[in-house]
């Protein structure tokens, strides 16, 4: 099965912050990452597939880069409303897996 | 618009049973994959199974492999996941989740509200 280790497991940040959020694959998947915000109580929602493809309707700030198995996501401006959970998911191979999830908090 | 509605939890003893259903509606429902992915209280999402669109490929995770079995009724836009011999460790939130295509996206761009599971005696 792949590993995503993610990281950091939380955050904290104020408001205007840049944030980045990694995430790192036990193996080569190619560009095959994606990227969910999941607030309390709601379920998941897609931002970005195939590490750097932002979904419609998903806010410019949002934006996801790669580096051979290392997978970024960054918030450039952040905003009240992104304070969320975040896990990235490879979509390379079933078992399907996910990030461990980073919380990102008020300051 | 898309909309996926879960039903069917509920509490059960180990040991038992359980079918849980998503009903879909806002989409071509036979045209997409289908998966289910959960979420134990207060922990990280767990993918669990996939079906694709004419049901010809079947995945599951390695934890409910062989218990689970998802199912998909086309004509009543309607998708199931079987639960069999639970366990206490199988307690969480039941996503079902709408697959980015046909069935080899593997990604997830549409979500219930979810259906909570709790395995106790």
């Amino acid at each position: 099965d792949i590993q995503m280790t993610q990281s950091p497991s939380s955050l904290s940040a104020s408001v205007g912050d840049r944030v980045t959020i990694t995430c790192r694959a036990s193996q080569n998947i190619n560009n095959y990452l994606n990227w969910y915000q999941q607030k309390p109580e709601k379920a998941p929602k897609l931002l970005i597939s195939a590490a750097s493809s932002l979904q419609s309707g998903v806010p410019s700030r949002f934006s996801g880069s790669e580096s051979g198995t290392d997978f970024t996501l960054t918030i450039s401006s952040l905003q009240p409303e992104d304070f969320a959970t975040y896990y990235c998911q490879q979509s390379f191979a079933t078992p399907l897996t996910f990030g461990g999830g980073t919380k990102v908090e008020i300051k | 618009q898309v909309q996926l509605v879960e039903s069917g939890g509920g509490v059960v003893p180990p040991g038992r049973s359980l079918r849980l259903s998503c009903e879909a509606s806002g989409f071509t429902f036979s045209s997409y994959g289908m998966h289910w992915v959960r979420q134990a209280p207060g922990k990280g999402l767990e993918w669990v199974a996939l079906t694709w669109y004419d049901e010809s490929n079947k995945y599951y995770g390695d934890s409910v492999k062989g218990r689970f079995t998802i199912s998909r009724d086309n004509s009543k836009h309607t998708l199931y996941l079987q639960m069999n011999s639970l366990r206490v460790e199988d307690t969480a939130i039941y996503y079902c989740a709408r697959d980015a295509g046909y069935g080899g996206s593997n990604w997830f761009d549409s979500w219930g509200q979810g259906t909570l599971v709790t395995v106790s005696s």
